[in-house]
């Protein structure tokens, strides 16, 4: 069963710092990793996604990047704005299937 | 504009009676799918539906119903539902979950819809 856990649960930098959010799976048999942002009391959006034989995406001050060997990913992002805080999730979609299996998120706090 | 619409967003209802939430989307997608959030499980597949009257079981169906009639609206139907179906509910649609190229299976939510089973 493919499990996939963010790591750290909460994050709080100044603003201006550029930070990483790791996300972490157990089965290396992915079709796709997309990264989501979700506010407080509101859906998710998605913020990047990455094929399977692609090793990273970029959008604006994102960057994403997976091993999928050794079942990671990062999100970059650059100069963190007060604006940036919000929960991150990361969803790895299973091969061949609709399956998905998201991780728990890593709460970002950008303090002005 | 292009959006996932969910409804109700708010419903709070006793232990038994059954309910539906619905879900629409105006983008013509292919793929949806229902999930469930709560705390310290995080967001967890129901079902999902790759086509008009295909659907099949996510992570957990126990106490949940779906149908796809039509391409947009994919309904999450509980039957009996149960104070351990208190949760936040989301649905999602994507262009297709798997196309030739590869490309443009991003996910699109809805607000959510926040159910309380007393």
């Amino acid at each position: 069963k493919q499990e996939v856990t963010q790591i750290p649960a909460a994050l709080s930098v100044p603003e201006g710092e550029n930070l990483v959010l790791n996300c972490s799976f157990t089965d290396s048999a992915i079709y796709n990793l997309q990264w989501f942002r979700q506010d407080p009391g509101k859906g998710l959006t998605s913020l990047l996604l990455i094929q399977s034989s692609q090793r990273e995406q970029t959008s604006g001050r994102l960057n994403a990047s997976l091993d999928k060997s050794s079942g990671r990913s990062t999100l970059y992002i650059a100069a963190s704005q007060p604006g940036d805080s919000a929960t991150y999730l990361c969803a790895v979609s299973r091969t061949n299937a609709g399956k998905s299996t998201f991780g728990d998120g890593t709460t970002l706090t950008v303090k002005p | 504009e292009a959006q996932v619409t969910q409804n109700p967003r708010y419903l709070i209802t006793v232990t038994g009676k059954k309910l539906t939430v619905t879900c629409s989307q105006n983008m013509n997608h292919e793929y949806m799918s229902w999930y469930r959030q709560d705390p310290g499980l995080g967001l967890r597949q129901i079902y999902y539906s790759m086509n008009v009257e295909v659907t099949d079981k996510g992570d957990v169906p126990e106490g949940y119903k779906v149908s796809r009639k039509e391409k947009r609206n994919f309904p999450l139907i509980l039957e009996s539902p149960s104070p351990n179906q208190t949760s936040l509910y989301f649905c999602a649609s994507s262009p297709t979950y798997r196309n030739n190229l590869g490309l443009n299976t991003e996910a699109f939510f809805g607000q959510g819809t926040r159910l309380t089973v007393v």
